[in-house]
């Protein structure tokens, strides 16, 4: 079946890194991917949403400049989290739908980030 | 304010039982609802997906209910087994939202042998 694939899936960095987080579908193209944010038994929080050619779109209250989304082609989206701190400590996580943003069909997730900013 | 409400507090049932899991939203006309399964460190994981017009979906041992009128979805698992433990979620798509879900906080289901 269809897969997405995260990578890293842990990352412990100092304060003021730059981290690049991946998220690949394996055998399917995504044209859009959604990148979610996950604190220690909360939900899924929206980032942002990634699309494939064009800008991402942000979720209110999450800054642009702070994580940038890189939606290159129609497999790979990638989260950059600049200049670390950490309060960006979290678990990151990513999701494509097949058939694309308006297919109404199941996200497929990767695996998680875990990242630790020390 | 738009909310999606699960049970905060963790469910513990004795295997073989059926478990139900309740999901609450107000303020949303959402076009479907989705679960999902997450078990601690990895991604959700999808399970069943049930649209505004339909009541009720099956799949093996998974049944979901979907009552627009009470803005209610039920999540059961039947005879379950100690593998079932994991946390559930619910996730609504509203009209017009394309594929972007908001997800409930979860419910962590605990079976015991």
């Amino acid at each position: 079946g269809a897969v997405v694939s995260q990578h890293p899936s842990w990352v412990i960095c100092k304060s003021g890194t730059s981290v690049k987080i991946e998220c690949r579908s394996l055998d399917f193209q995504a044209t859009t991917m959604f990148w979610y944010r996950q604190f220690p038994k909360q939900s899924l929080m929206l980032m942002a949403t990634s699309n494939e050619g064009s800008k991402a779109t942000y979720e209110q209250g999450v800054e642009k400049d702070k994580f940038l989304i890189n939606h290159a082609s129609l497999t790979l989206s990638t989260l950059t989290v600049t200049s670390a701190h950490p309060e960006d400590s979290s678990f990151y996580i990513c999701s494509a739908p097949q058939g694309g943003q308006f297919s109404n069909q199941p996200q497929h997730f990767g695996d998680g980030t875990r990242l630790s900013i020390l | 304010s738009q909310k999606i409400e699960q049970n905060s507090e963790a469910l513990n049932i004795q295997e073989g039982k059926t478990a139900t899991l309740t999901c609450n939203y107000t303020n949303y006309s959402p076009a479907y609802l989705q679960w999902y399964r997450q078990d601690p460190g990895r991604g959700p994981v999808f399970l069943l997906l049930i649209r505004e017009n339909e009541k009720e979906k099956r799949k093996e041992r998974l049944k979901v209910t979907f009552d627009t009128t009470l803005k209610q979805s039920l999540f059961h698992i039947t005879a379950s087994q100690p593998a079932d433990s994991a946390t559930y979620l619910c996730a609504l798509v509203a009209n017009n939202a394309g594929n972007m879900l908001t997800f409930g906080g979860g419910t962590r289901l605990m079976v015991k042998p």
